[in-house]
């Protein structure tokens, strides 16, 4: 596709069940990074994949989170037991091989736990 | 560690006034310094790049290592400057991910 595509858009959970988030690159960008936006804070590194490199998960803030990536396509960001503070919007991007060049964003999932 | 700070949270400037959002870093190596621009409804956009010494929509923003500094400048605001604008930064290989600084939301009055 054009840009970078999220799914879904928007998504209520209730706490303790496991989320799971989309996010499918720009066709070509070999690498790809998901932040986190929780309401009036910045962008918060979550993990990063590179080609075939094993992903920096150095940002993922505990062992409920985790992320996959097939090759050089999608990419999905699993949150199991969800709680309250995991409300946020997480926000998917790609680049080229080096980032230098900048990001490309997706629009988000704001993901709500009630 | 890397670290961007952008210690405003709000500016607000009349149009035609004078433009400048603040962004400082820590980084003991070489950076690489974006902003970032987040438009009502729209998604998060690179604005510019300091390595590309461009102007995007009037503003430029220039690396001041001394100051370790790389505040987003623009002569004459628009109404259609207010967003929300990032400071970025990442090591020049660009192997690591971008650090983003908490934004300033700039509004500009009529």
């Amino acid at each position: 596709g054009a840009g970078v595509s999220q799914s879904p858009s928007n998504k209520v959970t209730e706490k303790g069940k496991d989320v799971e988030l989309r996010c499918d690159p720009i066709s070509g960008h070999t690498a790809l990074y998901w932040y986190r936006q929780r309401l009036g804070q910045g962008l918060e590194f979550l993990i990063y994949f590179q080609g075939n490199s094993a992903p920096d998960k150095s940002g993922l803030p505990s062992d409920r989170f985790s992320a996959e990536r097939t090759g050089e396509s999608v990419s999905t960001l699993t949150i199991q037991r969800t709680q309250q503070e995991d409300s946020a919007v997480y926000l998917c991007a790609s680049s080229l091989a080096r980032g230098n060049y900048g990001y490309t964003f997706g629009s988000g999932t704001r993901l709500t736990v009630v | 560690a890397q670290r961007v700070t952008q210690p405003e949270k709000l500016l607000s400037v009349f149009k035609g006034a004078p433009v400048e959002l603040k962004c400082n870093y820590s980084y003991s190596g070489s950076p690489e310094l974006f902003w970032y621009v987040q438009y009502s409804r729209q998604r998060l956009q690179l604005l510019l790049r300091h390595i590309s010494r461009e102007s995007i929509k009037g503003f430029t923003a220039d690396l001041n290592k001394g100051e370790t500094s790389f505040h987003l400048k623009k002569p004459f605001a628009q109404e259609e400057d207010s967003a929300m604008y990032y400071c970025a930064l990442s090591a020049i290989s660009g192997n690591t991910p971008l650090v983003f600084g908490k934004g300033t939301r700039l509004s500009v009055i009529a």
